[in-house]
């Protein structure tokens, strides 16, 4: 199963771009990317999912190199509204199989 | 707007109850997950299913049980509930994973304190 290792937490800047980066180095052929975002006291909230290079929707890009072991969620010119736990997920081909969230990210944005 | 709804947001039970955790979505998806939630390990799946009737183990089944009976309705069952059973439980729907969408939606959760 592909386990996923995030950061802990980062600190950032109103304005600035915010990359976390998520491991899975034992991550297989047909699995899928997914990053969520959670607030205290909510459910996680999809953001964005990939497979291989990059794709980009209108809150977030999600970067994956060809060995498909790592991936970086960058967040343009956050807000303190950004400020929330980022999570990674892998999830195996068909959906059937939602592996294990990791511990996510923390991320606090400082005006 | 696909809604994934919880039964409670807030529950007490006392050591040795059986609880009923109950979650509905009104999408028509496929899957329905079942996770905890606890400080400093993230979610953690404990059940899920794909069709009605069906189900898999996650990571953590132990000491729970889940029943889908309909297609909206995914129910997480602790059948003696214990206080290391204490959690945010959070409940999540998807589609198929046929056309290769994997969002996950999920409801509010359930903070669960046993006693």
């Amino acid at each position: 199963l592909a386990k996923t290792t995030q950061p802990i937490s980062m600190d950032s800047y109103e304005g600035q771009e915010v990359n976390i980066t998520c491991s899975h180095n034992n991550i297989a052929t047909n699995d899928y990317i997914t990053w969520y975002q959670q607030f205290p006291s909510q459910g996680p909230r999809f953001i964005i999912q990939g497979y291989k290079t990059k794709v980009t929707n209108e809150v977030a890009s999600l970067f994956i190199p060809a060995d498909r072991k790592s991936s970086t969620l960058s967040l343009p010119r956050v807000s303190l509204s950004d400020t929330a736990v980022y999570y990674c997920l892998v999830v195996m081909d068909t959906g059937r199989r939602a592996l294990t969230f990791g511990s996510g990210t923390r991320l606090q944005v400082q005006p | 707007d696909v809604k994934v709804t919880q039964s409670s947001r807030y529950l007490v039970k006392r050591t040795g109850e059986k609880v009923f955790l109950e979650c509905v979505q009104d999408m028509d998806h496929e899957n329905m997950f079942w996770y905890r939630q606890d400080p400093g390990l993230g979610l953690r799946l404990i059940y899920f299913s794909y069709d009605v009737k069906m189900k898999e183990k996650g990571d953590i089944p132990e000491g729970y049980s889940v029943s889908r009976e309909k297609k909206e309705r995914f129910s997480l069952i602790l059948e003696s509930a214990s206080t290391n059973q204490t959690s945010m439980y959070l409940c999540a729907s998807s589609l198929s994973g046929r056309d290769r969408n994997y969002e996950q939606y999920f409801g509010p959760g359930t903070r669960l304190t046993v006693t």
